[in-house]
């Protein structure tokens, strides 16, 4: 079935740091790939998304490139904040069903 | 624009009792989703509704769970006779369309513990 693996945190950095979040997926088609943002307490919201091959979303500084050759779409930063604290969770969807999520990376910006 | 609406935001509850969480989608969208949230882990897919339809439930444990969507009213997910494991973090998230290309707006969530 299809499933998302993301490197595993937490992960610390110094602000204004470059950051890279690894994400890879299976899927058996062609699916749409997201990657999500969720503050402490709060619910998940979009980051950005992408939807075909060579595509790249971009966000608030955030950009992911949907690679399908190595089947990833790793998640970078050029110079992290302290705002930027927060989990990062890679998503994607191939059906008209249900949107499905790797476990998720911790990051932690220190000043 | 009111966002996904979910209430109560905590739930405290005796193993044995009944947990009913509430979701109001966005205006406009008529696609909700539950995911289940357990401490260190990723969101795990329970069920997607549609108006008065359960479309997938196949995330949903076959016993003591069970979620609907009226036509008219929020969408609930039920919990009976709630044990220890139960005890996660519960979001719903909805979205105007299919979620193929539709990302998913999500509300902030209920935390359920159960003593």
């Amino acid at each position: 079935g299809n499933s998302v693996t993301q490197m595993e945190g937490p992960v610390t950095l110094s602000e204004e740091a470059f950051l890279t979040i690894n994400c890879t997926y299976t899927a058996t088609g062609y699916p749409s790939l997201f990657w999500y943002v969720q503050y402490p307490g709060e619910g998940l919201q979009l980051l950005l998304k992408a939807t075909k091959a060579d595509d790249k979303g971009s966000n608030k500084g955030f950009e992911a490139t949907y690679r399908k050759e190595t089947t990833s779409f790793h998640l970078e930063k050029g110079s992290v904040q302290v705002s930027d604290s927060a989990v990062y969770f890679c998503a994607l969807s191939e059906s008209y069903d249900k949107v499905i999520f790797g476990p998720g990376t911790s990051l932690s910006v220190i000043p | 624009n009111a966002g996904v609406m979910q209430n109560p935001r905590h739930l405290v509850r005796r193993r044995g009792q009944e947990a009913r969480l509430r979701c109001s989608p966005m205006k406009g969208h008529s696609h909700v989703y539950w995911y289940r949230q357990l401490p260190e882990e990723g969101l795990k897919f329970m069920v997607y509704l549609q108006k008065e339809n359960i479309i997938d439930e196949s995330g949903m444990p076959k016993e003591r769970f069970s979620a609907e969507f009226p036509k008219e009213g929020p969408s609930i997910l039920r919990i009976q006779q709630v044990v220890r494991g139960d005890s996660a973090a519960y979001f719903c998230a909805s979205s105007p369309s299919a979620t193929y290309n539709s990302p998913l707006h999500f509300g902030n969530g209920t935390r359920l513990t159960v003593t």
